[in-house]
């Protein structure tokens, strides 16, 4: 079966920089997302990691290891609106072109001032 | 474009009842899909369309839950008769291809 496990809770101060952790566990692994989704609003794309490395997207970067199963998402300069779960999910290959995504239950991240 | 767009945004129904959620995808995004969020289970995905036709119905919890996808444009999930786990947020999404997914603002569902 699929499974995707990331820390259920963090906190970090605002300035501060906060690693969030995601590992997977999957078959037909096709590329690595993370998504933000305040409290009450849908999911929102953050970014994509389909091969190993890390992609930067101005404050946010994604780190992605296919050998080990892991990634991680790197919040810098935390702001308080960067309170917010954050959903690590595996985009999975499932036959005749078709792909999905399978999601983690989400860290729930607090920024403090 | 206004993005996914779900009706309503709230349900209270009461058990045994029939309930209808509706989704409008973005235009010319050709994956539609339903998910179902849960403070237990998290984001979980129900069924996918491609080009309307239904490729994975295995999250589809039970015989109570059907979704259909009439045109390009709308698709319902729809719950009957509905009972008071099924109390969830629905979303919808809908992509192009391989690019991210874009979701809905959901459907808070609460069945008493």
């Amino acid at each position: 079966g699929q499974n995707i496990d990331q820390p259920t809770e963090m906190t970090a101060t605002e300035g501060a920089i906060v690693q969030i952790n995601c590992t997977y566990q999957t078959s037909g692994f096709n590329g690595l997302f993370w998504y933000q989704q305040h409290a009450g609003e849908a999911p929102t794309f953050l970014s994509y990691n389909v091969l190993d490395g890390l992609e930067e997207k101005g404050r946010f970067s994604s780190f992605l290891s296919r050998s080990k199963g892991y990634s991680y998402l790197l919040l810098k300069e935390l702001q308080m609106k960067d309170s917010a779960s954050y959903l690590c999910a595996v985009r999975l290959y499932s036959g005749a072109g078709s792909y999905q995504l399978t999601f983690g239950k989400g860290t729930k991240l607090s920024v403090i001032p | 474009d206004a993005g996914v767009i779900q009706s309503p945004r709230h349900e209270v129904t009461e058990m045994g009842q029939e309930v209808t959620l509706r989704c409008k995808p973005i235009s010319g995004h050709d994956y539609l899909f339903w998910y179902r969020q849960t403070m237990m289970r998290g984001l979980e995905l129900l069924i996918y369309f491609n080009n309307n036709v239904p490729i994975d119905d295995s999250g589809m919890p039970e015989d109570r839950f059907s979704a259909k996808m009439p045109n390009a444009s709308f698709s319902t999930l729809k719950i009957q008769p509905s009972e008071p786990r099924d109390s969830a947020v629905y979303f919808c999404a809908s992509r192009s291809g391989t690019v991210a997914s874009t979701f809905g603002s959901g459907t808070r569902l609460t069945v008493v």
